[in-house]
């Protein structure tokens, strides 16, 4: 079945640092694959997506490029800052199905 | 202004009872769902409604009893209420039930049972 795996956390930077967290899929098709954000107390919100292979999506200096050959999407910022302290989740949808399935979750701590 | 609204924040009641999460979201969507997030932070989907219809129902307890009296309200109740239960509960929007929309998750609710 349809699974996204990523890096088990709590990863913790010091602010500036340069960020990646990791997730691999498994899916059949082309899916589309998103990294959401959960803020503390707070629901998750899209932070970017990539539709197609060889997409990079990008936002808040965030990016993640779909890379088909190995079926990963990694999240990555150059400079971190302290506010972007959360849980990062990735995910995707299958292209056959409707529903959006999460990975487990990588909480960051960035220390100032 | 709140786009996806749920109630209530915090939920703390015993075994054995039931009790209701209400969402309503305002954004137009068309599509509506119920996740759990346990411990651990592990998102897994429970119910979708599209326009008041379910149209995806996971291996859920039949305790639970999503109920959606219009396409901008879907309500979660929760019979006999267990242990296991423990969890923060998101409610969620989208446009449509393609899944090629974004969601749009509410802020939690955290229901304890004791």
């Amino acid at each position: 079945g349809n699974s996204v795996t990523q890096m088990e956390g709590p990863v913790t930077l010091s602010e500036e640092a340069f960020l990646t967290i990791n997730c691999t899929y498994t899916a059949t098709g082309y899916p589309s694959l998103f990294w959401y954000v959960q803020y503390p107390g707070e629901g998750l919100q899209l932070l970017l997506k990539a539709t197609k292979a060889d997409d990079k999506g990008s936002n808040k200096g965030f990016e993640a490029t779909y890379r088909k050959e190995t079926t990963s999407f990694h999240l990555e910022k150059g400079s971190v800052q302290v506010s972007d302290s959360a849980v990062y989740f990735c995910a995707l949808k299958d292209s056959s199905a409707s529903k959006i399935i999460f990975g487990s979750g990588t909480r960051l701590s960035i220390r100032p | 202004d709140t786009a996806v609204s749920q109630t209530p924040k915090y939920l703390v009641t015993q075994m054995g009872n039931d009790k209701s999460i209400k969402c309503e979201q305002n954004l137009g969507h068309d599509t509506m769902y119920w996740y759990k997030q346990d411990s651990k932070k592990f998102l897994k989907i429970m119910f979708s409604y599209n326009n008041k219809e379910l149209i995806i129902n996971e291996t859920v307890p039949n305790r639970f009893s999503p109920k959606s009296p219009d396409k901008a309200h879907l309500n979660l109740h929760i019979n006999s209420l267990e242990l296991g239960d423990s969890a923060v509960y998101f409610c969620a929007s989208s446009q449509d039930g393609t899944g090629n929309s974004p969601l749009h998750f509410g802020n939690g609710t955290r229901l304890t049972v004791t």
